[in-house]
């Protein structure tokens, strides 16, 4: 159980193009969705909590307008990056709370944006 | 504010031979303490967590954890390590008196070398 995907796992779009990511818990109800951005060789930073049917709640410094989080529902939560660049390129990682007193986060496997 | 601190970028280890990998953190309030590993391009893996009750943790493979609250550490530790276990190892803090934030804070990471 507990099983968080994501898609794509792979993108390459060109620079100032918009590109959708989409993260869904399979087998449960995720109360609370969190993004990340994890760089080459470094830890992840949180880019935004995600409720559902609620706007997200973004960390300093990350910029709403072009990170759109849409969390529709209990098992989806997407993340567009909007007119992207080439220091968009990363990798994106979402993660799922059932918010039943589980307390771990359950991760997606990520997806490897590329930015040309 | 909530921090986490893996003091080694990299630890070496022959396989066979016992394993540790250091983490300590700072809260304000209980602490709920968790370890992921991560293998290459992929997203992290749930390995144990420290929520209460005993201090040593047992998780997935063969690995376990001990909490040290005069230390304010939790070790990652195995017995006798495998080449398979190299990968990249992330302590986690989530504060328990967080207002029902959910939110973990991630060490830097350390990357495990098991050589055979």
């Amino acid at each position: 159980g507990a099983v968080v995907s994501q898609h794509p796992s792979r993108v390459i779009c060109k620079s100032g193009t918009s590109v959708k990511i989409e993260c869904r818990s399979l087998d449960f109800q995720a109360t609370t969705m969190f993004w990340y951005r994890q760089f080459p060789k470094k830890s992840l930073m949180l880019m935004a909590t995600s409720n559902e049917g609620s706007k997200a709640t973004y960390e300093q410094g990350v910029e709403k307008d072009k990170f759109l989080i849409n969390h529709a529902s209990l098992t989806l939560s997407t993340l567009t990056v909007t007119s992207a660049h080439p220091e968009d390129s990363s990798f994106y990682i979402c993660s799922a709370d059932s918010g039943k007193g589980a307390y771990e986060q359950y991760f997606g496997p990520g997806t490897r944006l590329t930015v040309t | 504010a909530q921090s986490v601190a893996q003091p080694e970028d990299q630890v070496n280890v022959a396989e066979g031979n016992p394993l540790t990998v250091k983490c300590t953190y700072s809260v304000s309030g209980n602490p709920y303490l968790f370890w992921y590993v991560q293998y290459p391009n992929r997203g992290l893996q749930f390995l144990l967590k420290y929520i209460t009750g005993d201090n040593l943790v047992k998780g997935s493979y063969g690995f376990e954890a001990e909490f040290n609250k005069s230390q304010t550490s939790f070790h990652l530790k195995k017995p006798s390590a495998l080449v398979s276990d190299s990968a990249l190892y992330f302590c986690a803090v989530r504060d328990e008196s967080g207002a029902g934030s959910y939110q973990l804070t991630f060490g830097k990471g350390t990357k495990l070398s098991v050589i055979p």
